[in-house]
């Protein structure tokens, strides 16, 4: 089944203990990126990656790091958390940048 | 940061009822224009992606039209039913193609 699976689905965490989100794709898509949602604040663009050791800023890389080294795979890895990362955090795929985006199925994460 | 503004914010109809929604962009540098429906609990998923001017896709009781030289998109939804009720997003692609920008939705909440 094609899919892009996220884990963990649910995370509550302490400020400064650094966490990695996984993101994996079975569809061989080049294009990756992983969003943040907010309350009144819709989806936004942490980073994103056009394929295997290319990334980019998105509209809010701050506090966050990601990497691709194989295609498959986009991990989100916060390195020291704090509570304004308490989101709802999404990876997607697509084969391109302009293509559809296939989601995974979110990451809640708490912060204290 | 590219500004995509989605109206209504949120809108009630009767079970029946057609209706539609608005997605404004940037029209400058325009490379497409896509529509994702996100009901509550799950991930968002792909309705229409969208790249010519004058462009209309329809897909069962949903459609849309694009406008890129005046930056706007319509979705329109057909004899609404409760199994509509989500958030309907749009998301901008637009210069160098590579990074997506969502406006923050419309909630529909169709009543039976």
């Amino acid at each position: 089944e094609a899919q892009v699976t996220q884990n963990p689905r649910y995370l509550i965490t302490v400020t400064g203990k650094k966490l990695t989100v996984t993101c994996s794709q079975n569809m061989n898509h080049e294009y990756m990126s992983w969003y943040r949602q907010d309350p009144g604040l819709g989806l936004r663009q942490i980073y994103y990656s056009m394929n295997v050791e290319v990334t980019d800023k998105g509209d809010v890389p701050e506090g966050y790091k990601v990497s691709r080294k194989e295609k498959r795979n986009f991990p989100l890895i916060l390195e020291s958390p704090s509570p304004n990362q308490t989101s709802l955090y999404f990876c997607a795929s697509s084969f391109t940048s302009g293509g559809e985006q296939y989601f995974g199925p979110g990451t809640r994460l708490t912060v204290t | 940061i590219l500004n995509v503004e989605q109206s209504p914010q949120s809108l009630h109809v009767q079970e029946g009822d057609s209706t539609n929604f608005t997605c404004s962009f940037p029209s400058s540098n325009f490379y497409a224009l896509h529509w994702y429906r996100w009901e509550t609990a799950k991930s968002p998923e792909a309705l229409f992606v969208m790249t010519l001017n004058g462009d209309e896709k329809k897909k069962g009781r949903i459609s849309a039209t694009l406008n890129t030289k005046e930056g706007y998109s319509y979705l329109y939804i057909k004899g609404s039913q409760p199994e509509d009720s989500a958030t309907y997003l749009c998301a901008s692609l637009s210069g160098s193609a590579r990074q997506l920008t969502f406006g923050s939705g419309t909630q529909l909440t169709v009543l039976p």
